[in-house]
């Protein structure tokens, strides 16, 4: 049973630029969730998916932020004309949403650092 | 709006020693579930233990354990016999049940085991 996975690990980028974060959940697992790390804080919810449809988005998620899940398998992070302030760990968790509330399952995380 | 403190920023113990650590929550909700998540550095956050707000019975996982006070709105975590491979940032969260179960962190202690 492999867990979750982000790629890349890491991403090194200029100011204005685009870049885009890759998420592969649990299998069976049919809940999503990005969440945001900065540096000494605990991890803030960004969006989650259940299967293909996005249900909630944070504020934080502000409208250079785009998330997809076209086929309720694996989601991708968007981050338009990013910013300074962008730099962080984008964390990708899953779970199965079902009769009781399942754990949350973590990837390794993308640290982005925008130039 | 659910918050999540922990009020111990570092921590340091000696190996084989027990240690404590703690968190306090708010929600209003009745219905939630407790976490604690281990995230060592450079590594991947995992789970350490899970309580279920309608069981008195404290959860343990091995050398885990939890101190649940609801009426308190206390989660502390113990570590007993402390290991070099323990040193991590510990976080506390929250997720009430039903909606998105988004995890609510707490900002996290830094705990040290020295040799």
């Amino acid at each position: 049973d492999t867990g979750v996975s982000q790629n890349p690990r890491h991403k090194i980028t200029k100011r204005g630029q685009n870049v885009t974060f890759r998420c592969d959940p649990i299998s069976e697992h049919n809940r999503l969730y990005w969440y945001r790390q900065t540096l000494g804080q605990g991890p803030e919810f960004l969006t989650y998916f259940q299967n293909e449809a996005q249900l909630e988005k944070s504020r934080l998620l502000s409208d250079r932020f785009s998330a997809e899940r076209p086929k309720g398998s694996f989601s991708t992070l968007e981050i338009q004309r990013t910013e300074q302030g962008d730099s962080a760990m984008y964390l990708c968790a899953s779970s199965f949403w079902g009769a009781s509330t399942d754990t949350q399952y973590f990837g390794p995380g993308t640290r982005l650092t925008v130039l | 709006a659910q918050t999540v403190t922990q009020s111990q920023p570092e921590m340091s113990v000696q190996e084989a020693e027990t240690v404590t650590l703690s968190c306090t929550y708010d929600t209003s909700e009745n219905n939630y579930y407790l976490f604690w998540y281990k995230q060592p550095p450079s590594r991947q956050m995992i789970l350490v233990i899970r309580q279920e707000a309608y069981k008195q019975q404290n959860a343990t996982e091995n050398r885990f354990s939890v101190n649940f006070q609801k009426a308190a709105k206390s989660f502390s975590l113990k570590i007993s016999d402390s290991q070099l491979g323990d040193t991590a940032m510990y976080f506390c969260a929250l997720v009430t049940q039903g909606g998105s179960e988004k995890l609510v962190f707490g900002k996290g202690t830094k705990l040290t085991v020295n040799p």
